[in-house]
Order: structure tokens, then sequence, then C-alpha cells
């Protein structure tokens, strides 16, 4: 097992241009979770599943965001119309259970729109 | 809906000395659980320690050891014996228990950036 992998690490992308990233979680993990980190701030939260169902969305995702696990193993987070505000770091993280021992985290997707 | 200070954007110690890293919370709930995770530069996170709130004994793993203090939601960190690898941000974070029917999400503090001196 090589942990939470998340695939690009890093991404440039012109302004109204669409972007999406991948997570592939622990395998025997069954929730998945995906944050946002901006600079100089902590990891604020977007949305999590549990297997294949997505559970709960944060307000901070707008309808321009989408995210899907399908078949309960990785996961997508789009992003449509691109603004520079999204530029920020994308963490993905996953759990057994519901992470009373808390999560393990992938290294992240670094985004930049331009 | 909870929230996460760390009052500390920067510290530094002095490498084998201690430091301490402090962390406030608010909320109305009555269990919980409390983490600290390190996230080296352009690594990933680690979580470094946990706490649950109905257990009064403070948490320790190795040389990292925590003051829970519930009454006035306080939850700092101790590093003993400093290595240059300790060097990173420290995020202080809060998670409803799942008997409160709350939220899974994790609620992160700003951070503090931990410097170790040689």
């Amino acid at each position: 097992d090589t942990g939470v992998s998340q695939d690009p690490r890093h991404k440039i992308t012109k302004r109204g241009q669409n972007v999406t990233f991948r997570c592939d979680p622990i395998s025997e993990h069954n929730r998945l979770y995906w944050y946002r980190q901006t600079l100089g701030q902590g990891p604020e939260f977007l949305t999590y599943f549990q297997n294949e169902a997505q559970l709960e969305k944060s307000r901070l995702l707008s309808d321009r965001f989408s995210a899907e696990r399908p078949k309960g193993s990785f996961s997508t987070l789009e992003i449509q119309r691109t603004e520079q505000g999204d530029s920020a770091m994308y963490l993905c993280a996953s759990s057994f259970g519901t992470g009373d021992y808390g999560y393990t985290f992938g290294s992240g997707t670094r985004l930049t729109v331009v | 809906a909870q929230t996460v200070t760390q009052s500390q954007p920067e510290m530094s110690v002095q490498e084998a000395e201690t430091v301490t890293l402090s962390c406030t919370y608010d909320t109305s709930e009555s269990d919980y659980y409390l983490f600290w995770y390190k996230q080296p530069p352009s690594r990933q996170m680690i979580l470094v320690i946990r706490q649950e709130a109905y257990k009064q004994q403070n948490a320790t793993e190795n040389r990292f050891s925590v003051n829970f203090q519930k009454a006035a939601k306080s939850f700092s960190l101790k590093i003993s014996d400093s290595q240059l690898g300790d060097a990173a941000m420290y995020f202080c974070a809060y998670r409803s228990a799942f008997d409160q029917g709350g939220s899974e999400k994790l609620v992160f503090g700003k951070g503090t950036k931990l410097t170790v001196n040689p």
C-alpha cells in the first residue's frame, strides 16, 4: 500500500479552463475527503464520501465544483471555469470508518490559475 | 460552528530543547476529538497525536505530548528534545464525535510554523 495518491502534483491553467484532479485512497479506506488549503491558512473542508455516496458538501463548494467517487474507489474533483481565487493546494485524505483515529493525507495537487 | 485558534504564527526552538505550541477551540459539544498534524515543506500532512475529549489523561507519543484542558478549551502540543526533522507547519484540528451527530470534517487552525535551530 503506497498511501493516498494524488495526481497531478502541480497544475497551471488559464482562467476559464476546466481542471480535474484525481485521488486514489488507501484501498481499505471507505471514507474519502477533499480539502483546500491556501497560503498561510489551514486546510478547509470541501466534501467527503462514504464509499460512493457524497455525504457532505461545504458551502465553499460552489456550483463550479463537482466531486465524484464512482464505485467507492478513486475520486475526482473537477473545477469548471476556473478563477484566480481557485489557486490553492487541493488535499485528499482517506480514513477507515469515521476517522476517529485521524486521516491519511495525500501530498496534494497545487493549482495555479493564471 | 466550531472554530480552532492557533495564536502563534511562528515559533522557534533550539535543537534538543522543548517547545510548546498553543491551540484553543470553541465548541458547544461535549464529545469530540482533537488532533495535531505536522506538514513539512512540500510534503504531506502527518498525524502527530490525537486526544479524545472524554479521556482526562493527556495523550503522549514518544517526544510529543499534549496538555488538554477541557474546561478551558485548550489543547497545547509539547515537543521534547526537538530535532531538526521537527521543523514544519503544525496544525491543530477539531472533529465532532460520531455520537454527537455532527460533521465528520476536520476543522483546522491556521497553523504554527516551527523552526528548529541547530
